[in-house]
């Protein structure tokens, strides 16, 4: 099984901050990386796929990189409604895998 | 609107038996692969169950092959995860996920119920 790992685990910023998770997967995965926001006690909500590809809806403050092994999900000026959990998932192969997720949380 | 409404958790004994089901609508639903992910109580989330549009391909977890078993009515619309010997590490809250894209196996998960809560516990 491929491993994912993100970095940090938790986070503490503050409106207006610029905020950088990042993923690394235990082998090459090329783009296959899909990233989730989960808010307490909600379902997760598909951001981005294709490690850099915006799904509908999702503001453009929100952006991804990366290829291979090394990601990146990146918010540019952290909104109120952006404390959340984050996860990346590899769809390169079965079965899918997810990192342990991100917490960012209000300064 | 895409809507995924699970049903079918509660509380268990270890050993016993679930059928979750997840109502679809809002899409074509025998266009689309369908899975189960579950979240453990403050954990993260873990990939349970693939099944193809068609029905004709399944994938299991390793964690629960043998124990689970995936399948979809296309008829009614409904996926359903049969979970049997069920062990208290399965207790989690069950979200059922739809296919990003149609006629594919790409395990990207574009939509999402609210989940149902399985709890086994004696």
């Amino acid at each position: 099984d491929i491993q994912m790992t993100q970095s940090p685990s938790s986070l503490s910023a503050s409106v207006g901050d610029r905020v950088t998770i990042t993923c690394r997967a235990s082998q090459s995965i090329s783009t296959y990386l899909n990233w989730y926001q989960q808010k307490p006690g909600k379902a997760p909500k598909f951001l981005i796929s294709a490690a850099s590809s915006l799904q509908s809806g999702v503001p453009s403050r929100f952006s991804g990189s990366g290829s291979g092994t090394d990601f990146t999900l990146t918010i540019s000026s952290l909104q109120p409604e952006d404390f959340a959990a984050y996860y990346c998932q590899q769809s390169y192969s079965s079965p899918p895998t997810f990192g342990q997720g991100t917490k960012v949380e209000i300064k | 609107q895409v809507q995924l409404v699970e049903s079918g958790g509660g509380v268990v004994q270890p050993g016993g038996s679930l059928r979750l089901s997840c109502a679809a609508s809002g899409f074509t639903f025998t266009k689309y692969g369908m899975h189960w992910v579950r979240q453990a109580p403050g954990m993260g989330l873990e990939w349970v169950a693939y099944i193809r549009s068609d029905g004709g391909h399944k994938d299991h977890a390793d964690s629960v092959k043998g124990r689970f078993i995936i399948s979809r009515d296309n008829s009614k619309n409904t996926l359903y995860l049969q979970m049997n010997s069920l062990r208290a590490e399965d207790t989690a809250l069950y979200y059922c996920a739809k296919e990003d894209k149609d006629y594919g196996d790409y395990f990207a998960f574009s939509s999402w119920g609210q989940g149902t809560l399985v709890t086994v516990s004696s």
